[in-house]
Formats: C-alpha cells, structure tokens, sequence
C-alpha cells in the first residue's frame, strides 16, 4: 500500500517566520509532487509542484525534495495570518496514473 | 478560465436513500476524478475518468457507489443505498496531462454529504 506519510499540527508560527512542512511518501519510483492548501470549508487548492529533478522557488513558497530520504518539505517564508490552514502533500505514484494525498499538516499563523 | 463545477453544495439524506453529485470540469481537460474527503483525513480517490473511459475505480465500493461520465465532458457520482459512513465531502477534480507530464488537479467546490 503506497503511503504518503504527514504530521497533522498543528504547527504553530509567528507572523513573518518561516513555516516549514514536511511529508514522507514510500513509493521510491516517484517523480511528481504536489503541495495544496485547503482553507477550512473549501476545496483544496494547488499552490505548487515539482518534478524529481528539482527544487522550486515560486514567492513566498519553496518546494525540496529529498529523493534519497522519500521527503518532501514546502518553506513558507514571512508567514501571514492569511496563510492559515491546512496543507496537503500528494505524491503521483511510479506509474503515474495515481496521485495519493496525505492527511495534513494544519499550520496557524499567529498575528 | 472556468473552474470545476459541482452541484449540489450540500445534501442531507436518511441512511439507505439514494443521492447523485454532478460536475462539470475544466474545458479541454480529458482526466476527471472523484474524491472522498472525510473530517481531518485527506482526499481518497474514488473513481478516475480519461475521456469517458475509467482509468481506476479500485477504491470505489461498487455494491453502492457508481459513476459515470458521458460524452467525455461531464460526470455523475451516485451512492445507492447510503450509509452513515458514507458522511463525507465529495470533490470532483480535473487535470491537464500532457505525456508524462502532469500538472495538477484543479478542484471543485465539493459536495457536503450528511447522511442521518
């Protein structure tokens, strides 16, 4: 059963530091990763992706992955209130047919 | 560019009714998915459409749950009988996929499913 593995929180942060989430995933084929943020209430919502040969710097958010330790992080630099909620790490699988979600990770951003 | 369509928003039904969720996706995008998402857990992936062809629907409890997606375009989700269990959101999501690549989901609103 492939797995992607998340801390539920939540993590708490003060406004303007770095946020860092974390998420293992056991399928080592892997080559595509997701990071979605889902406000309480609505819908989850894509915020980045990376492919295996690479990180990726978009804003505020920066998405690492570690292919040799199955994970893969998501830095928040200077956190906002508004970035409050939780994110979900999503791993497509070897085959690449099949995205598999985590649970998780709920991140409050204290003003 | 429209975004996912789903309706209803919310439907309350007594257990062993029957209830049907609809979606519209994004124009131009052939993948479309069903996902389960119950209180504090991630999404599940119930059932996945290419084109009007099922690509995986291992996950989806064919004793009760069915779908379909005509013509290509849009899809229904049916839950026949329902179960307390079955409380949940359901969210409809459609993908771009070019090659190997993919680029994400795009979800709806999602579905609130409260069965008493």
């Amino acid at each position: 059963q492939k797995e992607v593995e998340q801390n539920s929180g939540p993590l708490s942060v003060p406004e303007g530091a770095i946020a860092s989430l974390n998420c293992t995933y056991s399928d080592r084929g892997s080559q595509s990763f997701f990071w979605y943020r889902q406000y309480s209430g609505k819908s989850p919502e894509l915020i980045m992706f990376i492919y295996s040969n690479g990180d990726k710097e978009d804003g505020r958010f920066t998405a690492q992955l570690n292919k040799a330790s199955q994970y893969v992080s998501l830095l928040i630099r200077d956190s906002q209130p508004s970035d409050s909620a939780t994110y979900l790490c999503a791993v497509r699988d070897t085959g690449g047919f099949k995205t598999i979600f985590g649970a998780g990770t709920r991140l409050f951003v204290k003003a | 560019e429209a975004g996912v369509a789903q309706s209803p928003r919310y439907k309350i039904i007594e257990k062993r009714q029957s209830v049907a969720f609809w979606c519209n996706p994004i124009s131009g995008h052939a993948t479309l998915y069903w996902y389960q998402q119950i209180l504090g857990q991630g999404p599940k992936l119930l059932i996945q459409f290419q084109n009007n062809g099922v690509v995986d629907d291992s996950q989806l409890p064919k004793d009760r749950f069915s779908a379909e997606r005509l013509k290509g375009v849009d899809s229904t989700l049916k839950i026949q009988p329902a179960k307390l269990e079955d409380s949940a959101v359901y969210l409809c999501a459609s993908s771009l996929v070019r090659g190997i690549g993919h680029y994400g989901y795009t979800f709806g609103s999602g579905t609130r499913l409260t069965v008493v």
